[in-house]
């Protein structure tokens, strides 16, 4: 089945420590999202992609780099100039178009140690 | 600034109807979405609205009011199962980037 895939599930950073999520998809949508959710939040866009290898900021980049050298892949890295990166990140997906609905991924809890 | 106001928590019981609205302040304006998402969950969506009107998708409808920046979700026949977060969603810049409301936490009860 088509879908969005996000791993780890659970993932445990360091202090000082960069971490990356992976994200793939499998659906041919051209455009790719990373939000963040704090609990009892609404999403933040961290960034997007809406062609390979050509991504732009969101709301709350600073801290974070992603790359999209593939259509099916946008990583996400949380580097160690993020000081409060615990929160829930959510992928998706989407064909791009203003009025096509964007496709999540089940999401990664990231804790620091 | 660009802003969306939901309220944060709706209690109905079973059967019932339940309207959550959502109000915005943005830049631009393309159109509303609204999702759902269950604890813990993936947000799956729900509906819709770039035209003013209502917008029905079995037993949910949304309601778009352009010239009031108002919308509304409103969900019919309620079921334990609808038990969830709802967040009101605007794509104000082109690029389909949506801008989320902090979401409405709906609790069904028998």
């Amino acid at each position: 089945d088509g879908g969005i895939t996000q791993s780890p599930k659970y993932l445990f950073r360091k202090e000082g420590q960069n971490v990356t999520l992976s994200c793939e998809q499998n659906l041919n949508h051209d455009a790719m999202y990373w939000y963040r959710q704090d609990p009892g939040q609404g999403l933040r866009l961290i960034y997007y992609s809406q062609i390979v290898n050509d991504f732009q900021k969101g709301d709350i980049a600073e801290g974070y780099s992603v790359s999209r050298e593939k259509k099916e892949s946008f990583p996400l890295t949380v580097t160690s100039a993020q000081k409060n990166p615990t929160a829930f990140y959510l992928c998706a997906s989407s064909l791009g178009q203003d009025n096509q609905p964007q496709h999540f991924g089940d999401g990664t809890r990231l804790s620091i140690l | 600034g660009q802003s969306l106001e939901q309220p944060s928590e709706v209690t109905a019981v079973e059967g019932a109807i339940v309207q959550i609205n959502c109000t915005y302040q943005t830049s631009g304006f393309y159109g509303l979405s609204w999702y759902q998402q269950h604890d813990g969950g993936a947000p799956t969506f729900l509906s819709y609205n770039a035209l003013d009107g209502l917008e029905e998708t079995g037993r949910f409808s949304s309601f778009l009011s352009r010239s009031d920046s108002y919308g509304y979700l409103l969900l019919q026949e309620l079921q334990m199962k609808d038990s969830a977060s709802y967040f009101c969603a605007v794509i104000s810049g082109g690029y389909n980037k949506l801008i989320f409301g902090a979401g409405t936490r709906l609790a069904v009860h028998p």
